[in-house]
């Protein structure tokens, strides 16, 4: 069954540090790929996805991931946090007529 | 802005009573989805509607159930509430051939059991 994997549950960067998030996904074709955040008590914004093409997709606030297929994953990366990216990050997947699938989630801190 | 308005945003119900929560979808999105997600954890898939029919569910019990109309708003309804089923309900809209032109979420409705 596809499965979206987040290893991270909380992680806690000084604002200006670069972010790194990690996503691995378990399906046999490659999937449609999502990123989301969510602030609390909010639903969820998309922040960028990935079909096919240029595996290095630009998202919106400065976010970014790269797609790896030999290692089925999709990490979320921002070269300079700031204290508002401070929310619950969540990597999604679908493939064929699978629903979306989500990851447990990634809360992050931002500290100055 | 999302396109996707749920109501209400928050909504208290006793162990025992039945609960609708509605979405209204984004203009021409035929899909809809709906998504539990219990507070720490990722959004849960509970079933998707295309075109009025349901297409999909997810590990949920049949107390669950959802209407899609024509307009494409849509409803979920939960019989014989559940201390458990205290959670933010997210609804989605999408077109339902094309996956990749993504998901739009809702802001949910904050559905607590006591």
């Amino acid at each position: 069954a596809q499965s979206v994997t987040q290893p991270d549950i909380h992680i806690t960067v000084s604002e200006g540090a670069s972010l790194e998030l990690r996503c691995n996904y378990s399906y046999g074709a490659t999937p449609y790929l999502f990123w989301y955040v969510q602030s609390p008590g909010q639903g969820l914004q998309l922040l960028l996805k990935y079909f096919s093409g240029d595996t290095l997709v630009q998202g919106i606030k400065g976010f970014e991931a790269e797609f790896k297929r030999s290692q089925s994953s999709f990490n979320l990366r921002k070269p300079s946090v700031h204290w508002s990216d401070a929310a619950e990050y969540f990597c999604a997947s679908v493939s064929g007529n699978t629903p979306l699938v989500f990851g447990k989630g990634t809360r992050l801190s931002v500290i100055a | 802005e999302t396109g996707v308005t749920q109501s209400p945003t928050h909504l208290i119900k006793t162990r025992g009573q039945q609960v609708t929560l509605r979405c209204s979808s984004q203009s021409g999105h035929n899909t809809v989805s709906w998504y539990q997600q219990a507070l720490g954890q990722g959004p849960q898939f509970i079933f998707q509607y295309y075109r009025e029919e349901e297409n999909g569910r997810g590990n949920f019990p049949p107390r669950f159930s959802g209407l899609q109309f024509p307009n494409y708003s849509s409803e979920l309804n939960v019989n014989a509430l559940e201390l458990d089923d205290s959670a933010l309900y997210l609804c989605a809209s999408s077109i339902g051939d094309k996956p990749f032109s993504g998901y739009t979420f809702g802001s949910g409705t904050r559905l607590t059991v006591v």
